[in-house]
């Protein structure tokens, strides 16, 4: 069955880049019909949504983080990324892959802890 | 964005209760709702979709019913491994948007 695995650096820097990676198994990122979103929760609070991609490369991106973000795939891989940039200690948080657009499958996260 | 709405923020209810939680959506998302169930520790779970269907796999006692704003979320009899956070999703509009939650707990 599908399954989605986070990947990336869990300790980052306050005004450098975050960057993880969401490999895809047990399925194809260029299956049509699907988004692959990227959704954060801080410690103790509730659910954000940042953004996602088509295999086709289109994307979209919360307005609320749209000036530091990319998601980006990569198709031979079957995998894709996400860079957020500028991060304060307010972007600490686990960060969810996801396939959309109902998010029924759902990597089983990564903490990213933003400090110096 | 779509501001969604759930209530109550927690509830405490005995093993066997009926327990309800709503979402209300800020603008008529028809029925692109759907409902998820959180643990400690885990990432969400897909519960319900498009406001009332029943994922694959998921426990009849759970349901959804609603559409347009007003939505509800039932666990017709509450089990001890229901203790989890439960959040609704709109996917109707970009960016997609969660309720705050609700944590629900055994009294």
């Amino acid at each position: 069955q599908l399954q989605l695995q986070e990947s990336g650096s869990g300790l980052v820097k306050p005004s450098q880049t975050l960057s993880l990676t969401c490999a895809v198994s047990g399925g194809s990122i260029s299956s049509g019909g699907y988004s692959w979103s990227w959704i954060r929760q801080p410690p103790g609070k509730g659910l954000e949504w940042i953004g996602y991609i088509y295999h086709s490369g289109s994307t979209y991106y919360n307005p609320s983080l749209k000036s530091r973000v990319t998601i980006s795939v990569d198709r031979s891989k079957n995998q894709f990324s996400l860079k957020l940039s500028s991060v304060t200690a307010a972007d600490t948080a686990v960060y969810y892959c996801a396939r959309g657009p109902i998010l029924a499958t759902w990597g089983q996260g990564t903490l990213v802890t933003v400090s110096s | 964005d779509i501001q969604m709405t759930q209530s109550p923020s927690s509830l405490s209810a005995s093993v066997g209760d009926r327990v309800t939680i709503t979402c209300q959506a800020s603008q008529d998302i028809s029925n692109y709702l759907n409902w998820y169930q959180q643990k400690p520790g885990k990432a969400p779970k897909l519960l319900i979709y498009d406001a009332s269907n029943l994922e694959t796999g998921v426990p009849s006692r759970f349901s959804g019913s609603g559409s347009g704003t007003d939505f509800t979320f039932t666990i017709s009899s509450l089990q001890p491994e229901d203790i989890a956070t439960y959040y609704c999703q709109q996917y109707d509009n970009l960016p997609r948007t969660f309720g705050q939650g609700t944590r629900l707990e055994i009294k």
